[in-house]
């Protein structure tokens, strides 16, 4: 069935260590997405791809990094140089439909850093 | 980026009780969109608003797009205990151009 995959749903990393976030969509939606969440807050835009190969940065793009090489696929990689890495990531995907754009997301990936 | 002023921020109801959330904006939007996010889960699309005017509804939910493409608000009606959750409202298109605004949501818990 269609959907989007986040791999893996718990990860845990040192300090000082890249590490890289997985995002699969079946859905042959144009555009991927990532966002963070921390607790009780809502979400922040990291980064946005409408096409293969094009990303553009969010709001809160430093300390990160993607790649758009498959339409299916948005990893996204958290630096060492990303102050407070320690969070919940989303990825989310969305194909414009005859009225607008919908959004859907992924299950995500809590990521804690210590 | 800008974001969404979305109220109440918490409720606390009892089972069977009627709930009303807003979301306002000093921009105007050409979409609005209503989730629900369980704990530890990712966002789920509940309702989606194309027209300003525009009343959707979906089972007991029932969503609005406001007149001024500035605000937005959703109904949940007869509450349940598995309506527990964060709603978050986001808005999208017109000033804002094609990506997402989000709220801060809204935390509703659901007393038996």
């Amino acid at each position: 069935d269609g959907g989007i995959t986040q791999s893996p749903k718990y990860l845990f990393r040192k300090e000082g260590q890249n590490v890289t976030l997985s995002c699969e969509q079946n859905l042959n939606h144009d555009a991927m997405y990532w966002y963070r969440q921390d607790p009780g807050q809502g979400l922040r835009l990291i980064y946005y791809s409408q096409i293969v190969n094009d990303f553009q940065k969010g709001d809160i793009a430093e300390g990160y990094s993607v790649s758009r090489e498959k339409k299916e696929s948005f990893p996204l990689t958290v630096t060492s140089a990303q102050k407070n890495p320690t969070a919940f990531y989303l990825c989310a995907s969305s194909m414009r439909t005859g009225l607008g754009y919908e959004q859907y997301f992924g299950p995500g990936t809590r990521l804690t850093v210590t | 980026g800008q974001q969404l002023n979305q109220s109440p921020q918490s409720m606390f109801i009892q089972e069977g009780e009627d709930v009303s959330m807003n979301c306002t904006s000093s921009s105007i939007f050409n979409t609005w969109l209503w989730y629900k996010q369980d704990p530890g889960e990712g966002p789920v699309l509940l309702i989606a608003l194309y027209k300003a005017g525009e009343l959707t509804s979906n089972g007991r939910l029932t969503a609005q797009f406001g007149i001024t493409r500035k605000d937005s608000f959703l109904n949940i009606s007869a509450s349940i205990p598995s309506d527990v959750g964060i709603y978050f409202c986001a808005g999208q298109g017109g000033d804002a151009g094609n990506m997402l605004t989000f709220g801060g949501g809204t935390r509703l818990m659901v007393k038996p």
